[in-house]
């Protein structure tokens, strides 16, 4: 079946310094790639998507570009902020099949 | 209105209570989910309705039971809920099942069972 793997956390950064947070995955043809958000004590916002490779998805500073050939959807951001300090999922869908989360990574940008 | 909109935030109920959480969307999406968030875990899918019909349900047990009253309102009843269900209840919603474009989630609600 589908899946999701994630670098594992907590992620701690200084303010200003660039962040990656890994995502591969698993499955069969071209599913669609999401990043998902979820600060303290809120649900998930949808931070950036990708519905076929090599597109890029952009928000807020971060990209994440859909990588065929090495089945991966990295998360970047030049210059992070203390404001980014949450939990970032990776996540997936094909068809009408289940969304696939990945672990999530908890990130904390100390000033 | 791009928003899902959840209530309560906080509940806190007993194990003989039945309660009810709501969520509504007003963005003319056709999929509507129920998921179940435990702390420093992603959320599990509980239930799916697409087109106010219950299309997925993912083995959850019958003390949680989901309504779909119309296109934009989607109702979770919890009756005898034990203390390993206290969570975050997250509902989300797509423009179909497919998914594609993402799903917009609701801010949940904090579930304690006493």
């Amino acid at each position: 079946g589908n899946s999701v793997t994630q670098m594992e956390g907590p992620v701690t950064l200084s303010e200003e310094a660039f962040l990656t947070i890994n995502c591969t995955y698993t499955a069969t043809g071209y599913p669609s790639l999401f990043w998902y958000v979820q600060y303290p004590g809120e649900g998930l916002q949808l931070l950036l998507k990708a519905t076929k490779a090599d597109d890029k998805g952009s928000n807020k500073g971060f990209e994440a570009t859909y990588r065929k050939e090495t089945t991966s959807f990295h998360l970047e951001k030049g210059s992070v902020q203390v404001s980014d300090s949450a939990v970032y999922f990776c996540a997936l869908i094909q068809g009408a099949q289940k969304l696939v989360f990945g672990q999530g990574t908890r990130l904390t940008i100390n000033p | 209105d791009t928003e899902v909109t959840q209530t309560p935030k906080h509940l806190v109920m007993g194990m003989t209570n039945k309660k009810s959480l709501k969520c509504e969307q007003h963005m003319g999406h056709r999929a509507m989910y129920w998921y179940k968030q435990k702390a420093k875990k992603p959320p599990e899918l509980m239930f799916v309705y697409s087109y106010e019909k219950l299309s997925i349900n993912e083995s959850v047990p019958s003390r949680f039971s989901p309504e779909c009253p119309n296109s934009s309102l989607l109702n979770l009843h919890l009756h005898a809920l034990q203390p390993e269900d206290s969570a975050l209840y997250l509902c989300a919603s797509s423009q179909d099942q497919t998914g594609t474009y993402g799903y917009t989630f609701g801010s949940g609600t904090r579930l304690t069972v006493v």
